[in-house]
């Protein structure tokens, strides 16, 4: 199974400012990673997938990088809907086994 | 618009049954790859099953290997996951999930599950 771990746990950001999340996968992934934001009692939303693509309606403030086992999530200039959790899922591999990070808290500062 | 709704969640005691629905509108069900996910308290995602569109293809994770049954109903729209001898560590929400080459572009709200004496 391949962990993933992200880091900080919390991060503290003012509004208009950059946030950078990071991703780690116990092996190598390639570009097999997700990026997902989660508001309180919501489903989490599809924000990035293949490392560095954005999904449908995703802004451009929103993007990813990083292949093999590193992997970041950046946000240019934070709005104010933009505080929640992220998590991290790679899909490398077949048959699936899919695994997710345990998320990052981006929080006002 | 695309639409997935879950249902049949509950409080159930330990060993016991429960079988979820989801229900899906706004696209063509059996087009898809169809997938369970569920969130305990405090806790990331964590995929639990894969259906193929046709149903010739399903996938589970480890810990629920021979305790739950993933199955579907093109013609009703409808997803299913059937969770027999429940454990305390089934607790969580449980969300049903619309698959595209592994990533999980649409969710549904999700239905709890609680497992308690």
């Amino acid at each position: 199974e391949t962990v993933m771990t992200q880091s900080p746990a919390t991060l503290s950001v003012s509004p208009g400012e950059r946030a950078t999340l990071s991703c780690r996968a116990s092996q190598s992934v390639s570009t097999k990673l997700a990026w997902y934001q989660q508001k309180p009692g919501q489903a989490p939303r599809l924000l990035i997938y293949d490392a560095s693509t954005r999904a449908t309606g995703i802004p451009a403030r929103f993007s990813g990088g990083g292949s093999g086992t590193d992997f970041t999530l950046t946000i240019s200039s934070l709005q104010s809907e933009d505080f929640a959790v992220y998590y991290c899922q790679q899909y490398n591999g077949w048959p699936p086994l899919y695994t997710f990070g345990q998320g990052t808290k981006l929080e006002i500062k | 618009e695309v639409q997935l709704v879950e249902s049949g969640g509950g409080l159930v005691q330990p060993g016991g049954s429960l079988r979820l629905s989801c229900e899906v509108s706004g696209f063509i069900f059996s087009s898809y790859w169809m997938t369970w996910l569920r969130q305990a308290p405090g806790k990331g995602p964590e995929w639990v099953a894969t259906i193929a569109h046709d149903g010739s293809n399903i996938y589970f994770v480890d810990s629920v290997k021979g305790r739950f049954t993933i199955s579907r109903d093109n013609a009703k729209n409808s997803l299913y996951l059937q969770m027999n001898s429940l454990r305390a560590e089934d607790t969580a929400v449980y969300y049903c999930a619309r698959e595209a080459h592994s990533k999980f572009e649409y969710w549904g709200q999700g239905t709890l599950v609680t497992v308690s004496p």
